[in-house]
């Protein structure tokens, strides 16, 4: 069975761009968070989508949006970039619930000049 | 904040076994303990999960105390690539609750 995947897996944005991230869960799951990690706070959630709604979010500013599709696949969104903003922006996809085990795609690395 | 302690490092010679400490003396009747692992900016992978009953997989073993205070996760034979930080984090089992909380893991380093 194929893992999570992300595309793109690299992207270099400068200040001010929005960018938008996809993740497409493993097959049969429904379930995807997203997570942001960086070296100064480590791994830090940021949204849960289950059945093409939010039903999760971290501590993150409106700025972090994201989305479900029907198809399980999702998408988040970031706008107005800052130079903070540059991470490892990881996707976790789970069988139903979120409390399930969770496993992790490679991730996009984001770099914001 | 995370809910488990972990050593910031620990070393391992290569072909012995990796044995990773983790405290979690708040952990709820009803949390389970997690293993992830990152390799170098690679998406954490899953290792093995428990409640109280100890547990094995392909990959390790995991021993939980009886209090379920703290747990050990065992790499009977490390390798070099089993060099990574290791994550060691308690949540609720299903449920529409439980993202991971991550703390900042124990780096361990295999060396030959």
């Amino acid at each position: 069975k194929a893992g999570v995947t992300q595309t793109p897996r690299y992207l270099i944005k400068t200040r001010g761009q929005q960018v938008t991230l996809s993740c497409s869960p493993i097959s049969g799951h429904r379930s995807v968070s997203w997570y942001q990690q960086t070296p100064g706070q480590g791994l830090q959630f940021l949204f849960e989508y289950f059945s093409e709604t939010q039903r999760n979010k971290g501590n993150f500013p409106g700025r972090f949006s994201g989305r479900q599709f029907s198809n399980s696949r999702s998408e988040m969104n970031v706008s107005t970039l800052e130079l903070g903003d540059s991470a490892l922006y990881l996707c976790a996809s789970s069988r139903t619930n979120v409390g399930e085990t969770q496993y992790f795609g490679p991730g996009t690395r984001l770099l914001v000049l | 904040d995370a809910k488990t302690t972990q050593p910031p490092s620990m070393d391992c010679a290569e072909g012995r076994a990796a044995n990773l400490p983790c405290n979690h003396s708040t952990i709820s009747g009803n949390e389970y303990v997690y293993w992830y692992r990152q390799i170098h900016s690679q998406g954490p992978q899953y290792i093995i999960h428990g409640l109280k009953n100890n547990e094995t997989n392909e990959m390790a073993s995991l021993i939980i105390t009886e209090d379920r205070k703290s747990s050990t996760l065992i790499l009977p034979h490390a390798t070099l690539r089993d060099t990574a930080v290791y994550y060691c984090i308690v949540r609720p089992s299903g449920g529409s609750q439980g993202n991971l909380i991550f703390g900042k893991g124990t780096k361990l380093s295999v060396k030959p």
